[in-house]
């Protein structure tokens, strides 16, 4: 069966260090990659989403970069945090084959900015 | 942009009534999903409807969709107070197969 695995579940960070989130699906092949970020009570917003290794596409210009070293991984980074980073991070996967179908999340990762 | 728009933002419903979700969007999509999350957890898939589909059923879930009106509503029926969360819909593109886009979604609370 497929599982996807996200890390760590919370995270505090003072403003200007690194960020490094790490995401990866096991017990499929070639999955379509997202990253979302929801405020608080807020909806997802797309940050990233991939269709292979090395190919990314991001929706939101911002402080945040995304990579995907490996088929069945998923990395959101950044240089330097700002506080308007904070919010709750979300990995997700989809088959990559005709029109989306069903998307499965993550458990999370909390991103408190301070 | 494709976005979904749920209304109500907020719902709350005594057990046992029926909650009645709406989403509207913009864009021509090969289907509409919808999704539930429980506080500080991850989203769990409900249901899928295709865009020449105009309801589908799932337990006490009903959903609708109507293309006319890039329209779709989200009926559970019988409401239990373990239905509290915030339920999403989220669509597609019906040129591009490579992104799934969220409305802000509505919050229902279930009051036993």
């Amino acid at each position: 069966s497929q599982t996807i695995h996200q890390w760590p579940a919370t995270l505090v960070q003072p403003v200007g260090s690194p960020l490094s989130l790490e995401c990866t699906v096991e017990g499929t092949s070639n999955p379509n990659l997202y990253w979302y970020r929801q405020a608080a009570g807020r909806g997802l917003q797309l940050l990233f989403y991939s269709v292979g290794i090395g190919q990314i596409s991001s929706e939101v210009p911002q402080n945040l970069s995304a990579s995907r070293p490996q088929d069945r991984q998923f990395i959101l980074s950044s240089k330097k945090l700002l506080l308007s980073d904070s919010g709750f991070y979300l990995c997700a996967w989809d088959r990559r084959t005709g029109p989306n179908e069903k998307l499965f999340f993550g458990s999370g990762t909390q991103l408190s900015v301070l | 942009s494709q976005q979904g728009e749920e209304d109500p933002q907020a719902l709350s419903i005594q057990e046992g009534e029926n909650a009645t979700m709406n989403c509207s969007y913009k864009t021509s999509i090969n289907n509409l999903q919808w999704y539930r999350q429980n506080s500080g957890r991850g989203l769990v898939h409900l249901i899928l409807i295709r865009s020449n589909e105009r309801e589908k059923h799932s337990g006490r879930l009903r959903v609708t969709l109507d293309t006319s009106k890039k329209s779709s509503s989200l009926l559970i029926t019988a409401s239990r107070a373990a239905d509290t969360a915030s339920y999403f819909c989220a669509t597609d593109s019906a040129t591009s197969y490579d992104k799934v886009i969220f409305g802000p979604g509505t919050s229902l609370s279930v009051i036993p």
